[in-house]
């Protein structure tokens, strides 16, 4: 299986910050994985998909990069509605799995 | 507008079984790839399972392969997921996610609001 290493855990951050959550994949998995954002009782919804590709609807101050192995989440000035956990998903090969989650939290 | 209505979930004994169903509208079913998601309190994204939009693939993930069968009605617009020899482990919500392709190798695109399960005696 395809390990998701995702960090960190947990993050406090102000307004206006630039806030980045990376993920490690455990094997080379392409440009194939997403980021999810989920909001405190809330289903999660689609915010890059791809790597880099923004989802309908999502604010441009968020941003997907690559690395070979390596992909980042990048929120360019935080906002206080980004209080969330975000996750990362393979899905180059089965069984697809997610990263553990960052839990993001405002100051 | 997609809309996904989960149903189905409750309390269920160990050993029991169980049918989840998910109600999909907005969208040409059969177009696209569904998957079960399950999320257990407090913990993280488990993905359970896919079926293709032909419904003609399926798969699995490791914590429920043998212990469930995924299916759709196309003529419906209905996902469902049997689900039997529940555990406590298997206590969870169940989102219904529809896939952006007709194949399982897509992005998760939409999402419903998800079904309870809870496996307790």
């Amino acid at each position: 299986d395809i390990q998701m290493t995702q960090s960190p855990s947990s993050l406090s951050a102000s307004v206006g910050d630039r806030v980045t959550i990376t993920c490690q994949a455990s094997h080379d998995v392409s440009k194939y994985v997403n980021w999810y954002q989920q909001k405190p009782g809330r289903a999660p919804k689609l915010l890059i998909y791809d790597a880099s590709n923004l989802g309908p609807g999502v604010p441009s101050r968020f941003s997907g990069s690559r690395s070979g192995t390596d992909f980042s989440l990048t929120i360019s000035s935080l906002q206080p509605e980004d209080t969330a956990t975000y996750y990362c998903q393979q899905y180059d090969d089965l069984p697809l799995t997610f990263g553990g989650g960052t839990k993001l939290q405002i100051k | 507008e997609v809309e996904l209505l989960e149903s189905g979930g409750g309390l269920v004994q160990p050993g029991g079984s169980l049918r989840l169903s998910c109600a999909a509208s907005g969208f040409t079913f059969d177009n696209y790839a569904m998957s079960w998601v399950r999320q257990a309190p407090g913990k993280g994204l488990e993905w359970v399972s896919s079926i293709s939009g032909s419904g003609g693939s399926f798969f699995y993930g490791d914590s429920m392969r043998g212990r469930s069968t995924i299916s759709r009605d196309n003529s419906k617009n209905i996902l469902y997921l049997d689900m039997k020899s529940l555990r406590a482990d298997d206590t969870a919500l169940y989102y219904c996610a529809k896939v952006s392709v007709a194949a399982y190798n897509g992005y998760f695109d939409f999402w419903g609001q998800g079904t309870l399960v809870t496996v307790s005696s």
